[in-house]
């Protein structure tokens, strides 16, 4: 199975500031690597596939870049909606496995 | 606008089978592959495994020898068994949408404690 890594595993952080989530594949994924959002209780929601397109409807302070092992996921100006879990997750191949997630939280 | 939701028991006694069904509403069944993701704070999330519309269905080879989804296009449902089940299978279990290489829509999550 390819191990997806995520840094930090939290982070504190003011709203209006950029903020800027890694992660890493065990193995080359290509672009094949999505970014998804879950607040408590809800259940997760996509913001951006293919490593930095963005899902229609999520806005443009989301961004993502990166390929093969290493890709990021950037907050361009934190939002009050924004304080969240984030979750990478590969679809290069099955079985499809998920980041363990970053919690951004109030500073 | 894709909805799905989840039913099914909320506890199910060890060494029994779980069964969850997911009800898609907005959506053709033949428009995605269907899919189930379980979350526990111990394993994080979970992909369980996808099914098409045509039958064909593919799983986590973690926990292949265990699961069948299965599909009823009459009924814009897709399901899912699991058999054996001990205490480290409680998780909220999500129905989702994959299409293009991402999970797009998701149900609100069931949760299921396995406990007798």
């Amino acid at each position: 199975d390819i191990q997806m890594t995520q840094s930090p595993s939290s982070l504190s952080a003011s709203v209006g500031d950029s903020v800027t989530i890694t992660c890493r594949a065990s193995q080359s994924i290509s672009n094949y690597l999505n970014w998804y959002l879950q607040k408590p209780g809800k259940a997760p929601k996509l913001l951006i596939y293919s490593a930095s397109s963005l899902q229609s409807g999520v806005p443009s302070r989301f961004s993502g870049s990166g390929s093969g092992t290493d890709f990021t996921l950037t907050i361009s100006s934190l939002q009050p909606e924004d304080f969240a879990t984030y979750y990478c997750q590969h679809s290069y191949t099955t079985p499809f496995t998920f980041g363990p997630g970053t919690k951004v939280d109030f500073k | 606008q894709v909805h799905l939701q989840e039913s099914g028991p909320g506890l199910v006694k060890p060494s029994e089978t779980l069964s969850l069904t997911c009800t898609v509403s907005g959506g053709s069944i033949s428009s995605y592959y269907w899919s189930w993701i379980r979350q526990s704070p111990g394993a994080g999330l979970e992909w369980i495994g996808y099914i098409y519309y045509s039958g064909s269905a593919y799983y986590n080879p973690s926990l292949q020898s265990r699961v069948t989804i299965s599909v009823d296009t009459s009924k814009n449902q897709f399901s899912l068994r699991m058999s054996s089940v001990t205490a480290a299978d409680t998780a909220v279990f999500y129905c989702a949408t994959y299409k293009a290489g991402a999970f797009g829509y998701w149900g609100q999550g069931t949760l299921v404690t396995v406990s007798s």
